[in-house]
């Protein structure tokens, strides 16, 4: 089955600065990568999505990137405000049917 | 309209016990999924629904987990002789259709702690 491994962990940066979050994924089969905010104690909620057809996506400050070869995608996020501070998950799935989640990145942008 | 809504927001409950988590998805969400997530971890899959049936219930963790959706639309998350392991928070999330176009939307979980 899919597994799907992120990294950081845990990502500190001032506010403005930029922050990345990277995922790797198994199941070449895998076409759909959605991206989840949690705030403490908050529901999961999508923030971005990224479909296999494309290389890149771009919401705002927010933008996706995936690499079909290399079974790999990215999260960026520009100009970082405290209230972007919160745990990400990248997510794989063929078709959004069984996703699997990454383990999270706690991200904190210190004022 | 109404979000995904999941009661009780807390149980609590002894070894051995039996466990309902029901999941009330977005009206006219025809996908239902169901999650488990644990402290520090991102959401495991445990079953999704298509409709009434169980298109993938690959995620079950064993025979003691069982979910239904007898009409298409509220779902029960059934847990049988309840073990300490289960402790997490379960989620349920639904979306419009099936495939890649439809986003997944969360209820707020049900916190499960096995005394």
């Amino acid at each position: 089955g899919e597994n799907v491994e992120q990294h950081p962990s845990t990502l500190s940066v001032q506010e403005g600065d930029s922050a990345v979050i990277k995922c790797t994924y198994s199941d070449s089969a895998s076409n759909y990568f959605p991206w989840y905010k949690q705030e403490l104690g908050k529901r999961p909620q999508l923030i971005i999505d990224i479909r296999s057809n494309v290389g890149e996506k771009k919401d705002q400050r927010i933008a996706v990137t995936l690499n079909k070869t290399a079974k790999h995608f990215s999260l960026h996020i520009t100009e970082t405000q405290p209230e972007d501070s919160a745990v990400y998950f990248c997510a794989a799935s063929i078709n959004n049917n069984d996703m699997r989640f990454g383990a999270g990145t706690r991200l904190t942008v210190k004022p | 309209g109404a979000g995904v809504s999941q009661t009780p927001s807390n149980k609590v409950t002894e070894k051995g016990k039996y466990v309902e988590l029901r999941c009330d998805p977005i009206s006219g969400h025809t996908a239902l999924y169901w999650y488990r997530q644990s402290l520090g971890q991102g959401p495991e899959f445990l079953i999704y629904f298509q409709g009434t049936g169980a298109a993938d219930d690959s995620g079950l963790p064993n025979d003691r987990f069982f979910a239904v959706r007898p009409e298409g639309s509220v779902s029960t998350l059934k847990i049988q002789r309840t073990e300490r392991g289960d402790s997490a928070v379960y989620l349920c999330a639904s979306s419009r259709r099936q495939g890649a176009r439809g986003e997944q939307f969360f209820g707020p979980g049900t916190r499960l702690t096995v005394l």
